[in-house]
């Protein structure tokens, strides 16, 4: 099992619409990053969200750290076709804070 | 800056075979870490170095070999290429960002290697 879970796994709807991912876990973190990656490239951070229950905004994208740290959950409004692409969350794991990621959400979003 | 550079972006290695990924960065990060991305299943952390000459294994090391020679390099060798060795291999780096008293530590990535064993 992983420690990071991704949900859905993939997601592809029209241009427009709003949309949730998540990224839940039953351990503890001190923050949790975003990350989006396009094809052909490597991941970009988008956010790290510390505090729980923190809510972060970036344009259109939504970020919420759970109250428990345990989970995030990230929102698009009126999604875009630039929008597309594999959203990772990803936590930081000692000794050295390496990251342990999750498997992705594959985003797609029509024109 | 460049950033992280990776070379090649492509390879197709015969079973057996040996070769080199090549990585560097110009930001003058301690940290540089290797991964593999295999599809659906995210990012697999490989071998990591905090700082030139102190190398450390990650969560799928078997089959490769690290150096850190200088700050900017981080090579991975493969030396017995193998059919499960197919992946994408990205490379990236991190410095510490305190910030409260947490850290948070962004990760910059090459573009990665698409290498395929036959």
């Amino acid at each position: 099992t992983q420690l990071l879970e991704q949900s859905p796994q993939f997601l592809s709807i029209q241009e427009g619409e709003n949309l949730t991912v998540y990224c839940n876990s039953s351990s503890v973190f001190s923050s949790l990053q975003w990350y989006r990656q396009e094809p052909g490239e490597g991941p970009v951070l988008l956010v790290t969200v510390v505090t729980g229950g923190e809510v972060k905004k970036l344009k259109r994208l939504t970020f919420q750290f759970g109250d428990a740290r345990k989970d995030s959950s990230l929102h698009i409004t009126a999604a875009q076709p630039g929008d597309t692409g594999l959203y990772l969350c990803a936590v930081q794991s000692p000794p050295h804070y390496q990251l342990i990621w999750g498997a992705g959400t594959k985003l797609i979003i029509k024109p | 800056n460049a950033g992280v550079t990776q070379t090649p972006k492509f390879r197709i290695l015969k079973i057996g075979q040996s070769m080199t990924l090549q990585c560097a960065q110009d930001m003058n990060h301690n940290y540089m870490y290797w991964y593999r991305q295999d599809p659906g299943m995210g990012l697999k952390l490989i071998y990591y170095s905090v700082g030139a000459g102190i190398t450390d294994k990650g969560e799928v090391p078997n089959g490769y070999n690290v150096s850190r020679s200088t700050t900017e390099d981080f090579p991975l060798r493969l030396e017995l290429a193998a059919p499960s060795q197919t992946s994408v291999y990205f490379c990236a780096s991190s410095f510490p960002r305190g910030r409260s008293g947490l850290h948070s530590y962004e990760q910059y990535f090459g573009p990665g290697t698409r290498l395929t064993v036959t």
